[in-house]
């Protein structure tokens, strides 16, 4: 089964609003990756927060990470059309590479 | 610096055929994993490879083999194709070695489907 689980499945908000998605996770990591996926293709990725890291920022994405729960939250502020894609969380134990995701949160961005 | 290339784009087998799907990392970059993923799920790991030697191996079936090559581009072969191995195929690429803290950065995929 996969280690993270992404909580909601879907979104669907209004341009200008702000998207929260959460990442659950199982077992202890050595770092927690965000990326984001647009109909089916290739993976970009957002941000990398390390288990020692508690929130990290990169122009409208912020962060959190909070181990002792072993959960992650990605917020994206001021959302935009273009922001709807699916967006996945990743977990490694060791080095990159070996990444473990959840299933994704669907964010749908209304103009 | 061009980023992640994979080849074919698309590939259409029928079932008990065998494929071959190429990756080829950013300058730089050491090691490659190879992941599936299916459609509506998140992608699972399959091979990871660093300086041409296997580093790590998800839940697959000794259908799927992977090398790395002395340039440090990848192939994946999957043999006696089945129908649920339609996915796509996503090559990663990280610096690998020492580093702690590897971002992975992902090719477009290869679209396979299994008739």
């Amino acid at each position: 089964s996969q280690q993270g689980e992404e909580d909601p499945q879907a979104l669907s908000i209004q341009e200008g609003e702000n998207a929260t998605m959460n990442c659950s996770y199982k077992t202890s990591i050595n770092n927690l990756q965000w990326y984001r996926q647009n109909s089916g293709r290739g993976l970009v990725h957002l941000i990398l927060i390390r288990s020692n890291e508690r929130e990290k920022h990169s122009g409208r994405l912020r962060v959190t990470l909070d181990t002792s729960k072993k959960s992650s939250s990605l917020l994206i502020t001021a959302s935009r059309a273009a922001d709807t894609a699916s967006y996945f969380c990743a977990t490694d134990r060791s080095n990159a590479g070996k990444s473990t995701f959840g299933d994704g949160t669907t964010l749908t961005v209304k103009p | 610096d061009a980023g992640v290339t994979q080849s074919p784009t698309h590939l259409i087998k029928t079932r008990g055929q065998h494929v071959t799907l190429r990756c080829s990392p950013i300058s730089g970059h050491k090691s490659v994993s190879w992941y599936q993923q299916v459609l509506g799920q998140g992608p699972q790991f399959i091979f990871q490879y660093y300086e041409k030697e296997e580093r790590g191996r998800g839940n697959f079936p000794d259908r799927f083999s992977a090398r790395q090559f002395p340039n440090y581009s990848s192939e994946l072969n999957v043999n006696a194709l089945l129908l649920g191995d339609s996915a796509l195929y996503l090559c990663a690429s990280s610096l690998g070695g020492g580093a702690a803290y590897n971002e992975q950065f992902f090719g477009p995929g290869t679209r396979l489907t299994v008739l």
